[in-house]
């Protein structure tokens, strides 16, 4: 089976400064990692995806993350923090065989807060 | 092109009623998910089609929980005799085939925020 959990439902950053969202991840077998943002009032977006092949990958806005298989995490970072990042970010793995196949298991969350 | 539509966007039920709420997936996307979101729960899977096949009901909470897919587009998610736990938003996402690709991401709609008084 396979779950993610989120470390720190909430973050607070200032502007400018490094944003570290922490995510891990349990699988039994090559994960398909996402990771969401929502802002309020409004559905999820795709930030970035890791299928296979490089382990660091970019995505809209700035982020990136990387894939760590020897200690199962997929942690996501922006380097400089900007007032619109400010939303809840959503780490998830997805189902990838069998009766799993296709759905998104969801970490908890973690919101995140800009100031100025 | 065109996200994922949801209607309503908002919807307030007495307890004990039945609600429908509807969801547009994007033009060619062959699979469907219905997941919810709670204080309590987080997001949580509910049910997925693809294609012409059975679809994965394995999430729904309760019988009174039901979804179909008209033509292989448009989805309505049921609930009936509403409770207040049933409180949530409910997204619904699409995607390309999944047995074909399983790493394609899904597509969110922005939700149907449903409140029972």
């Amino acid at each position: 089976a396979q779950s993610v959990t989120q470390l720190g439902s909430h973050v607070s950053v200032s502007e400018g400064a490094l944003v570290l969202l922490r995510c891990n991840y349990s699988s039994s077998v090559p994960p398909y990692l996402f990771w969401y943002v929502q802002y309020p009032n409004q559905g999820l977006q795709l930030l970035l995806k890791y299928t296979t092949g490089a382990t660091l990958v970019k995505g809209i806005n700035g982020f990136e993350a990387e894939f760590k298989k020897s200690e199962t995490s997929f942690h996501l970072t922006k380097p400089s923090a900007h007032m619109s990042d400010a939303a809840e970010y959503f780490c998830a793995v997805k189902g990838s065989r069998g009766s799993t196949l296709g759905r998104l298991y969801f970490g908890r969350g973690t919101q995140l807060t800009v100031w100025p | 092109g065109a996200g994922v539509s949801q209607s309503p966007s908002n919807k307030v039920t007495e307890k004990g009623k039945d609600v429908e709420l509807r969801c547009d997936p994007i033009s060619g996307h062959t699979a469907l998910y219905w997941y919810r979101q709670s204080l309590g729960q987080g997001l949580e899977f509910l049910i997925y089609f693809q294609g012409n096949s059975a679809p994965d009901k394995s999430g729904l909470p309760s019988d009174r929980f039901s979804a179909e897919r008209t033509g292989g587009s448009v989805s309505t998610l049921t609930i009936q005799r509403t409770q207040q736990e049933d409180s949530a938003v409910y997204l619904c996402a699409s995607s390309l085939a999944v047995r074909a690709r399983p790493s394609y991401e899904q597509y969110f709609g922005p939700g149907t925020r449903l409140t029972v008084t």
